[in-house]
């Protein structure tokens, strides 16, 4: 059974600090990497995705990927109160047909 | 956004009766996917589909069957439903196979099985 985990938090910052929330799995031979955000009473939807070690930035959101360690975080700058939301990491191995594993979620709180 | 309508939005159903939520796409996306949401379980994958009447079985697919005739709609069906069906139900598409790109998802349909 492939396994994406995450602490499910509550994880509260105040306003313009950073948030890091992170996720481990234990497929070896996962390939890619997806960060998704969801609204209260709403569907997902993709924040970031990575494919190689290291980091992608975009904007205000920074990806982080160690395969060695199985290890992907996601680092929100200036954090503001429209992050809140629950963020869910979700894991594909890149072989063939295999849908993407999804983490439980970590609710993050952003206190202005 | 992506164009991915699911039916209906709501749903009160008694213990015992089927069910059928309906998955209706006009991205032609290639895969579907079921997947419903609980509370300290996160998105479980039900069923999925990657093709017109190919499809396979998630991590939670007992008590449910699905069916793909034609590629924009991807039907879920609970045969006989029980009180632990009650969930929200997420579909989800991607137009080719999940590696390497986003997964788009509708608006989800909440069911209550009383």
């Amino acid at each position: 059974q492939k396994e994406v985990e995450q602490n499910s938090g509550p994880l509260s910052v105040p306003e313009g600090a950073i948030a890091s929330l992170n996720c481990t799995y234990s497929d070896r031979g996962s390939q890619s990497f997806f960060w998704y955000r969801q609204y209260s009473g709403k569907s997902p939807e993709l924040i970031m995705f990575i494919y190689s070690n290291g980091d992608k930035e975009d904007g205000r959101f920074t990806a982080q990927l160690n395969k060695a360690s199985q290890y992907v975080s996601l680092l929100i700058r200036d954090s503001q109160p429209s992050d809140s939301a629950t963020y869910l990491c979700a894991v594909n191995s890149g072989s063939g047909n295999t849908p993407l594993v999804f983490g439980k979620g970590t609710r993050l709180s952003v206190i202005a | 956004d992506a164009g991915i309508t699911q039916s209906p939005r709501h749903k009160v159903t008694e213990t015992g009766t089927p069910v059928t939520l309906r998955c209706h796409q006009t991205e032609n996306h290639r895969y579907m996917y079921w997947y419903r949401q609980d509370p300290g379980h996160g998105l479980r994958l039900i069923h999925y589909s990657y093709g017109v009447k190919d499809t396979d079985k998630g991590e939670v697919s007992d008590g449910y069957s699905v069916s793909r005739s034609k590629t924009e709609d991807f039907l879920l069906t609970l045969e006989s439903a029980t009180s632990s069906q009650t969930s929200v139900y997420f579909c989800a598409t991607t137009p080719q196979g999940p590696t390497n790109t986003e997964a788009f998802f509708g608006q989800g349909t909440r069911l209550t099985v009383v």
